[in-house]
């Protein structure tokens, strides 16, 4: 099946820093999304790309669909305490209509005050 | 209220038993899914429905059981409980309507300990 590398699998930035991590697939991904997990809580969806070289932003977060449709980056830019949490990338597993996510393994980011 | 709802939130049960955790949604999605996240593991898929009389196996299926018995609710089933199904299981929901896009929402989850 497809899998997602997704890298770092943890960091640890002072606040204010600025945070890039990625995600890269084995096969071309029609869709890319980023999520965020607090601890405790379930994952919550950041970021959507549908389109390959698509650059979007929500507040501080920026996320891009690569070109080659087999990798995204996100970025956060002036980290806080409150970015502390789990990062995932997801995409649909495959083509036609089952359209189930596989997700990265994660990034932990931890943000010292 | 939470649009994907999980019950129990915590369970501690004893190996060999039978447990059955419960989601439901009010989000009128017709698909739901039922995850399994490990440390380190990210989140694995182990049962999806795309609506009340499609069930399909997902990557980590075995010991595990589900039922759709609403569009409304999914329920995840150990039929005899073992140590290493202790995790944090989430509940998913998506829209097929939205056609590839297909972004999922989750439930707070349900923490599982097989002592």
């Amino acid at each position: 099946g497809q899998q997602l590398n997704q890298s770092p699998q943890s960091m640890f930035i002072q606040e204010g820093e600025d945070v890039s991590m990625n995600c890269t697939s084995s096969s071309i991904f029609n869709t890319w999304l980023w999520y965020k997990q607090d601890p405790g809580e379930g994952p919550v969806l950041l970021i959507a790309l549908y389109k390959a070289g698509e650059l979007t932003s929500n507040g501080r977060l920026t996320a891009q669909f690569g070109i080659t449709r087999k990798d995204s980056f996100l970025n956060i830019s002036a980290s806080i305490p409150s970015d502390v949490g789990i990062y995932f990338c997801a995409g649909p597993s495959s083509g036609g209509s089952n359209y189930k996510l596989t997700f990265g393994k994660g990034t932990l980011l931890t943000v010292n005050p | 209220d939470a649009d994907v709802t999980q019950t129990p939130r915590n369970r501690i049960t004893k190996t060999g038993k039978r447990i059955m955790l419960e989601c439901s949604q009010t989000k009128g999605h017709d698909r739901m899914y039922w995850y399994r996240q490990d440390p380190g593991l990210g989140l694995r898929l182990i049962y999806y429905s795309f609506d009340v009389k499609d069930i399909n196996k997902g990557e980590i299926s075995d010991g595990y059981s589900v039922s759709r018995q609403a569009q409304a609710k999914f329920s995840l089933s150990l039929e005899s409980a073992i140590p290493n199904q202790t995790a944090l299981y989430f509940c998913a929901t998506s829209d097929s309507g939205r056609g590839v896009n297909t972004e999922a929402f989750f439930g707070q989850g349900t923490r599982l300990t097989v002592v």
